[in-house]
């Protein structure tokens, strides 16, 4: 089975553009969440979705970051716009809730962006 | 609020030999998971060993092992027969048993010498 895909790996862009992150999760899987990895802070949640709907987005930095799920095979992380100080290592993850008891992550293989 | 404190920045091992990583926790849950994740250079995100806190025997996975001590709230991996691509950052994550969300330490990076 694939794991987690997400695009692009690398991003490089310019302040103050728009910058939009991709990932596909594990078929099967109703759980989905977006994490930003830093030096400074270490790996943070950004914000989650259950059913293909947000549960907690407490995460998202700003007004400048959104995330949407249309549907359970697909979700995007926007910038707009970005910021260098948005420079890290962004990671979808995804899993299977079923009741009260959620199952194990499975990272993609995260993209990397460089805002200059 | 649940904590995860990984103390160990750094470490070395010799390969072939044992080595083992700290973790411990803060939480008033009672049921709940632990997870050891390694993200090795490539920067993948990969789950090395899960152990839900209702069990008693601690997780084993090959040559991963953790000893789980619920009322110490410590969470320790062991790594046996160290190899060189055990090179990596090991991070410890706590999940409530009906949260979503994961709690992750700060990392300890790992390093294997021939």
């Amino acid at each position: 089975d694939a794991g987690v895909i997400q695009s692009p790996r690398h991003e490089v862009t310019e302040m103050g553009q728009e910058v939009t992150l991709r990932c596909k999760p594990i078929s099967g899987h109703n759980s989905l969440f977006w994490y930003r990895q830093t030096m400074m802070r270490g790996l943070e949640l950004l914000i989650y979705f259950n059913n293909n709907v947000p549960i907690d987005d407490s995460g998202m930095p700003e007004d400048r970051f959104s995330a949407k799920m249309p549907n359970a095979s697909f979700s995007t992380l926007k910038i707009q716009p970005s910021e260098p100080r948005d420079s890290a290592v962004y990671f979808c993850a995804s899993s299977f809730r079923f009741g009260g008891r959620q199952e194990t992550q499975y990272f993609g293989p995260g993209t990397r962006l460089l805002v200059l | 609020a649940q904590t995860v404190t990984q103390s160990q920045p750094e470490m070395s091992v010799q390969e072939a030999e044992t080595v083992t990583l700290s973790c411990t926790y803060d939480t008033s849950e009672s049921n709940y998971y632990l997870f050891w994740y390694k993200q090795p250079p490539s920067r993948q995100m990969i789950l090395v060993i899960r152990q839900e806190a209702y069990k008693q025997q601690n997780a084993t996975e090959n040559r991963f092992s953790v000893n789980f001590q619920k009322a110490a709230k410590s969470f320790s991996l062991k790594i046996s027969d160290s190899q060189l691509g055990d090179t990596a950052m090991y991070f410890c994550a706590f999940m409530r048993g009906a949260g979503n969300q994961f709690y992750f330490g700060t990392g300890t990076s790992l390093t294997v010498i021939p």
